[in-house]
């Protein structure tokens, strides 16, 4: 079974600064999806970025970009120029690839990221 | 595009009764909806899959009889808490993933607060 660690509760920065959330998962298939997802308090799943397994080349959506490293199982997020309406919720999600039926997300535990003024 | 409409957005209700929650895709076709539950500062939990004309395949832990899981047609899912009490008070989000695509993220719904007296 797949699962994805997020070893930080809680962060905290200052506006327009950068900050890096830790992702770690677990898992023996080769080929495979991560997510970002955020929540920020309506509460809302709202997708940040997503990444494939088989593309070494890592992830970015305008100020928010990921550091896949594929060997040691790590994903993380990073948020440059951070703004006050980045104050969320941050989950890391697995997804494993297959041909067909259903695809579940596995969720980590979560990051609860504020942004300061 | 790939929006997932969720109703209602909030309920309460007395102990002892059933709630239905309602989880539709709008602009897309869904064969597959996801239906998760998430206590205050937790992540989501994956209840069940649900599946246009078949039986929706539960989580371990689940009871199938209080959660009863209806997808009968491409755009609509229903969850229906059966004789609620306090502790199925909660959290839930809906996704969807669009039909005839694999390997996509799943869509998500605002939620709906359920507050059982």
């Amino acid at each position: 079974a797949q699962t994805v660690t997020q070893s930080q509760p809680e962060m905290s920065v200052q506006e327009a600064e950068t900050v890096t959330l830790s992702c770690t998962y677990d898992t023996s298939e080769s080929n495979y999806y991560l997510f970002w997802y955020k929540q920020p308090p309506s509460r809302q799943m709202i997708l940040v970025i997503r990444q494939e397994a088989y593309k070494q080349q890592n992830a970015t959506e305008n100020r928010f970009s990921v550091n896949f490293q594929k060997a040691a199982k790590s994903f993380s997020l990073k948020i440059s120029d951070s703004q006050l309406g980045d104050t969320a919720m941050y989950f890391c999600a697995f997804m494993k690839q297959v041909i067909q039926g259903a695809q579940k997300l596995v969720f980590g535990q979560g990051t609860r990221l504020t942004i300061n003024p | 595009g790939a929006v997932v409409s969720q109703h209602p957005s909030w309920v309460i209700c007395k102990s002892g009764t059933s709630v239905k929650i309602e989880c539709r895709s709008l602009d897309f076709q869904a064969t597959t909806m996801f239906w998760y539950r998430q206590f205050p500062k937790q992540s989501l939990m994956l209840m069940a899959t649900s599946n246009e004309g078949s039986k929706a395949t539960y989580e371990q832990g689940v009871e199938k009889d209080k959660f009863l899981i209806n997808h009968a047609s491409l755009t609509l899912s229903t969850l229906t808490v059966t004789s609620a009490h306090p502790e199925d008070s909660s959290f839930y989000i809906c996704s969807a993933r669009v039909a005839g695509l694999s390997n996509q993220p799943q869509h998500f719904g605002d939620g709906t607060r359920l507050s059982i007296l």
